[in-house]
């Protein structure tokens, strides 16, 4: 069974720093894209980036709203994935989703249940 | 960036009846197109990829469709539990962007 588990969310400052989790079981790790997803309270989700598979070079693709902020990155001797996410706003205020991609596309097979991340003083 | 204009925003229908759902895409994606449905604190689940393929466990009574940059999901036969917020997401071109939503009700 695909399990995706992230951890990290809270409350922080403007300006701050915070690095979210994403732990996979379930599947083999390595051949899988993998996403940042956030999703503000009653809005739609934005795609925030992925990172390719090992046939890919594990490259990343980062939307450009947040380009030079985030930085993702995984782990595979832990299958573990990370989204940081450096000098925070208010507007980053939302539910962070990590999502694996599906074989045939850039859509998302599988999701977990999301972490929150408050930006506020 | 690819505009994904999603209609209605909110819709009531009763159960046993058939809805549609529509996305209009800015330019053309070549049926790079997904339909997500997403309950109440949850996460959104895949329903439909690359415009009408059904995603594995998911009921026969979803379908997707394309004409043109339209592309629509239908809902035949209603039941309770296919309450929720619906997104569509354009995997055609980077940034991936979603629709605003629809809410579905059933009465």
């Amino acid at each position: 069974e695909v399990k995706l588990l992230e951890s990290g969310g809270g409350l922080v400052q403007p300006g701050g720093s915070m690095r979210l989790s994403c732990a996979a079981s379930g599947f083999t790790f390595t051949d899988f894209y993998m996403n940042w997803i956030r999703q503000p309270a009653g809005k739609a989700p934005e795609w925030l980036g992925f990172i390719r598979n090992k046939a890919n070079g594990y490259t990343t693709e980062y939307n450009p709203s947040v380009k030079g902020r985030f930085t993702i990155s995984r782990d595979n001797t832990q299958n573990m994935l990370y989204l940081q996410m450096n000098t925070l706003r208010a507007e980053d205020t939302a539910t962070y989703y990590c999502a694996r991609s599906g074989n045939y596309g850039h859509y998302f097979d599988y999701w977990g249940q999301g972490v929150m991340v408050t930006v506020s003083s | 960036d690819i505009q994904m204009t999603q209609s209605p925003a909110s819709l009531s229908a009763s159960l046993g009846e058939t809805v549609s759902i529509e996305c209009l895409a800015s330019e053309d994606i070549y049926s790079n197109l997904a339909w997500y449905q997403q309950k109440p604190g949850k996460s959104p689940q895949l329903l439909i990829y690359y415009a009408s393929s059904l995603q594995d466990g998911v009921p026969s009574r979803f379908s997707g469709s394309e004409s043109g940059t339209q592309y629509s999901l239908e809902i035949n036969s209603l039941q309770p539990e296919d309450e929720g917020d619906y997104f569509c997401q354009q995997s055609y071109k980077f940034p991936l962007t979603f629709g605003s939503g629809t809410k579905l009700e059933i009465k």
